[in-house]
């Protein structure tokens, strides 16, 4: 297994540019997440899904849009890109919840809008 | 908004040392987690407790909780210079979506 990959690893954008960051998963989980941390900020939730179809806000979703039409596959938008979004972001996913299961993390994407 | 807050914000010992480190969070909680962060990679599950249990092992690793005080301990005992990283509490209530800290920055000199 693969587990969770992120791609890119590496993006610099310009200040109104778009781009969309793939993250993959092979473990047939339910829930992804789209995190982003950024220094002394420790993970902030952006939007996460729990199952194939959905998607849901969460703490820090302006800016960003998210698509899960394949269970294997959660997607993160950035319509036009912000300096305040220069940061690094990490996927994860997670089995079921409801059974407390842990979080698996993608090696995460770093991103610069300059 | 963070849930848990990691305490101390940074830590620094020699290999062989024990290293604790704290979260506190404020609201009730379902089942608390410890994550493992090297520089530049993705965070990794180190151990889960949930919010009937008080202590658990695995490993070097030992992690109690205190649900009457919102607190958790994450006790690496005999460290080593492999064990330099960040670590991160993450807590859970009904909704089943993760908050995290912080982090403590654990440095463990050869």
């Amino acid at each position: 297994n693969a587990g969770v990959t992120q791609t890119p690893k590496f993006r610099v954008l310009k200040t109104g540019q778009s781009m969309t960051l793939l993250c993959a998963q092979d473990m047939n989980h339910e829930y992804m997440y789209w995190y982003r941390q950024d220094p002394g900020m420790g993970l902030r939730l952006i939007h996460y899904s729990v199952g194939e179809g959905t998607t849901a806000k969460g703490e820090v979703p302006d800016g960003y849009n998210v698509s899960r039409l394949k269970k294997q596959n959660f997607l993160l938008g950035l319509e036009s890109a912000a300096p305040s979004q220069t940061s690094v972001y990490f996927c994860a996913s997670r089995f079921l919840p409801g059974q407390v299961y842990e979080q698996y993390f993608g090696p995460g994407t770093r991103l610069t809008v300059t | 908004s963070q849930q848990g807050e990691e305490d101390p914000q940074a830590l620094s010992i020699q290999e062989g040392e024990n290293a604790t480190m704290n979260c506190s969070y404020k609201t009730s909680i379902n089942n608390l987690q410890w994550y493992r962060q090297n520089s530049g990679r993705g965070l990794v599950h180190l151990i889960l407790i949930r919010s009937n249990e008080r202590e658990k092992h695995s490993g070097r690793l030992r992690v109690t909780l205190d649900t009457s005080k919102k607190s958790s301990s994450l006790l690496i005992t005999a460290s080593r210079a492999a064990d330099t990283a960040s670590y991160f509490c993450a807590t859970e209530g009904g909704s089943y979506i993760p908050t995290f800290g912080r982090g403590t920055s654990l440095i463990v000199h050869p």
